[in-house]
């Protein structure tokens, strides 16, 4: 079936820099990828939507400044989380959606990544 | 606007009873319905999905969910669970290709012996 890889898995940062998640479809292109928070205990909640080649829509309340992401190939979507502050720690989850899928309908998720600001 | 119901947040039960996790969904157009489980501190992982064809959906490691368009319920079933299936479940929803799915907030299934 069709694999979605994130890197890194964890990654603990110092309030104020930058960190930069990275989500790769390893076997097919992904013509959309998803980015999904989750705090503990809770469901997952859409960040936003990158169609490769253009601009990232966020959801309301998102801060588009502060979580950038770039989809600038069919297998690669990178989503930097700028001046991190411990309120940004939390689960981070990608999805993505693409050609050689069964149906476009179905999402193949990434393993997320647990970023802790200290 | 699609939304997704998970009538349960947390279900208890011993080890090889039967379990049911509840899901209802809302949509105004056809749904494609899918249920995923995550075990601690990992990501999403395909249970079964419903896009067409019969209501009655076998999954992985026993798991079976039937769609019921009147009632517009998509519920988690197996038989006889074991511990290894203490995780939390998802069950989303999709009515457009390419969009994003929709999660209901999830049933945390505890597996005691």
């Amino acid at each position: 079936g069709a694999v979605v890889s994130q890197h890194p898995s964890w990654v603990i940062c110092k309030s104020g820099t930058s960190v930069k998640i990275e989500c790769r479809s390893l076997d097919f292109q992904a013509t959309t990828m998803f980015w999904y928070r989750q705090f503990p205990k809770q469901s997952l909640m859409l960040m936003a939507t990158s169609n490769e080649g253009s601009k990232a829509t966020y959801e309301q309340g998102v801060e588009k400044d502060k979580f950038l992401i770039n989809h600038a190939s069919l297998t690669l979507s990178t989503l930097t989380v700028t001046s991190a502050h411990p309120e940004d720690s939390s689960f981070y989850i990608c999805s993505a959606s693409g050609l050689l899928t069964e149906s476009s309908y179905e999402q193949y998720f990434g393993p997320g990544t647990r970023l802790t600001v200290t | 606007a699609q939304s997704v119901t998970q009538l349960d947040s947390q279900v208890p039960v011993f080890e090889e009873a039967p379990v049911e996790l509840r899901c209802n969904y809302s949509s105004s157009v056809s749904v494609y319905l899918f249920w995923y489980v995550q075990y601690p501190n990992q990501g999403l992982q395909l249970l079964l999905k419903y896009l067409s064809g019969s209501t009655l959906v076998k999954g992985i490691n026993g798991f079976e969910a039937e769609f019921n368009k009147s009632q517009t319920s998509f519920h988690l079933r197996k038989p006889s669970v074991h511990i290894s299936d203490t995780a939390e479940y998802f069950c989303a929803v999709n009515n457009q290709a390419g969009t994003a799915l929709i999660f209901g907030k999830g049933t945390t299934l505890s597996v005691s012996s």
